[in-house]
């Protein structure tokens, strides 16, 4: 899978949209960009994935660059429990393939 | 849908004694894994089971081993237990080679 580079935190305001960028620039034509996120001690929460086009559902926006080396996440009215730490993932959809999580982004959401 | 559940969610043993979790997945899912998560170590995969065979395995000694019954339910075994495998233990499910949603983990401490 290849390699992904997130910052290691933001800060983001109450309401406001939180974008969250991420770096994919060796992925391959088959990785598809996965995002989680994990709240203090429990277990990873699934958000969004992609492979090409700009992705959106009923928790976030993925946009993914037409080159495909890089993405972000958009969380468009960013709320207190949405603090956390979000993963991204480049991940080739097959049978047995294990998720790997980088550092990810420590996000904190401020009123 | 109900989400993928694990038992118990916390747990205290003692070195030298053996644990056993269990995880529950999504239904109509018939592919579980396991991760341990440290602190230290990050996300590591332990095993991953379809149709009660294990497809892939990861690193980990054979202390830690797992099953996966007709109903896709699973379990994972860890024997002799040291300190260092004190780490909250993560089950994902999946529909075949798709995305895995993870269930609340199972914080495990050895004393």
């Amino acid at each position: 899978d290849a390699k992904t580079t997130q910052p290691t935190s933001m800060d983001c305001a109450e309401g406001r949209a939180a974008n969250l960028p991420c770096n994919h620039s060796t992925i391959s034509g088959n990785e598809y960009v996965y995002w989680y996120r994990q709240i203090h001690s429990q277990g990873p929460q699934y958000i969004i994935h992609g492979l090409k086009n700009n992705e959106t559902n009923e928790m976030a926006s993925l946009i993914i660059t037409e080159d495909r080396k890089s993405s972000t996440l958009i969380l468009p009215h960013a709320t207190l429990r949405d603090t956390a730490v979000y993963y991204c993932i480049a991940f080739i959809k097959a049978a047995g393939n294990k998720l790997t999580f980088g550092g990810g982004t420590r996000v904190l959401v401020k009123p | 849908k109900a989400g993928v559940t694990q038992t118990p969610r916390y747990l205290i043993k003692t070195r030298g004694q053996q644990v056993t979790l269990s995880c529950s997945p999504i239904s109509g899912h018939r592919s579980v894994s396991w991760y341990q998560q440290t602190p230290g170590q990050g996300l590591q995969f332990l095993f991953e089971y379809f149709s009660e065979t294990q497809r892939n395995k990861g690193n980990f000694p054979g202390r830690f081993s797992g099953r996966q019954f007709s109903n896709s339910r699973s379990e994972m075994n860890v024997s002799t237990l040291e300190l260092g495998d004190s780490a909250l233990y993560l089950c994902a499910s999946s529909s075949r080679a798709d995305t895995q949603y993870f269930g609340p983990g199972t914080r495990l401490t050895v004393l």
